[in-house]
């Protein structure tokens, strides 16, 4: 399934970089979201994005910031990070609720595993 | 507050049998889905299942069926003849529902299965 992808897949960067985590679904959905996977915890939902306006915040700190220029891209753009950022990020994207059963989900993709040293 | 709870933090299962990872919810909402992903140790999330909550019957994907018994909030994943490349962590998600068209999931700490030769 490549329907969503990721780049770069793995990413290591130091506190005072900045760079950027991209994603595009070739999907044809309308929502977009990023998560974050930290060892020994659950997912946790940072961003989301529905037909290019960001809907959500969920308490995330400024050194992420998000840009959606169109509903098939979305970006992370990140700088000054801390070693506990280190995770996995994980993008999906979702058709959105007036279609029924199975169209509500959302698809991932392979995601991008960063460590900050 | 939804929640979603996995109970099992670890399964294993022998190569060909079944095996059933158990998922209780919480939610006040008479509307909602529950979904399975799957997680290899490469990092994507697979979807593998859906069961809407007015889904009169239980879903079914191949070798997946999800026993959902809403009077007791439960949606175990059935996985049958599991198969060495079943072994992955496996995440039960619920639907929560949003102002606008996209919408939010809730994960579990999910379940690690290991299929044995």
């Amino acid at each position: 399934e490549t329907g969503v992808t990721q780049t770069p897949r793995h990413l290591v960067m130091g506190m005072t970089n900045k760079k950027s985590l991209k994603c595009e679904q070739h999907l044809g959905h309308n929502a977009m979201y990023w998560y974050k996977q930290s060892a020994k915890k659950p997912l946790e939902l940072m961003f989301v994005y529905n037909f290019k306006e960001q809907t959500e915040n969920n308490s995330v700190p400024s050194r992420f910031s998000p840009e959606c220029p169109n509903s098939s891209h979305l970006f992370l753009h990140l700088h000054t990070l801390q070693p506990e950022d280190s995770a996995l990020y994980l993008c999906a994207s979702s058709q959105d609720e007036s279609h029924r059963g199975g169209a509500e989900t959302q698809y991932f993709g392979p995601g991008t595993r960063l460590l900050v040293l | 507050a939804q929640k979603i709870t996995q109970t099992q933090p670890g399964m294993f299962v022998q190569e060909k049998e079944a095996v059933t990872l158990d998922c209780t919810y919480d939610t006040s909402d008479p509307s909602y889905g529950l979904f399975w992903y799957k997680q290899p140790s490469s990092g994507e999330m697979i979807f593998l299942i859906y069961q809407g909550s007015y889904d009169q019957q239980n879903a079914t994907e191949g070798r997946y069926s999800l026993n959902f018994q809403k009077a007791r909030k439960s949606a175990n994943l059935v996985i049958s003849a599991s198969q060495l490349g079943d072994s992955a962590m496996y995440f039960c998600a619920m639907r929560e529902p949003r102002m606008d068209s996209s919408y939010k999931l809730i994960f579990g700490s999910g379940t690690r299965l290991l299929v044995r030769p």
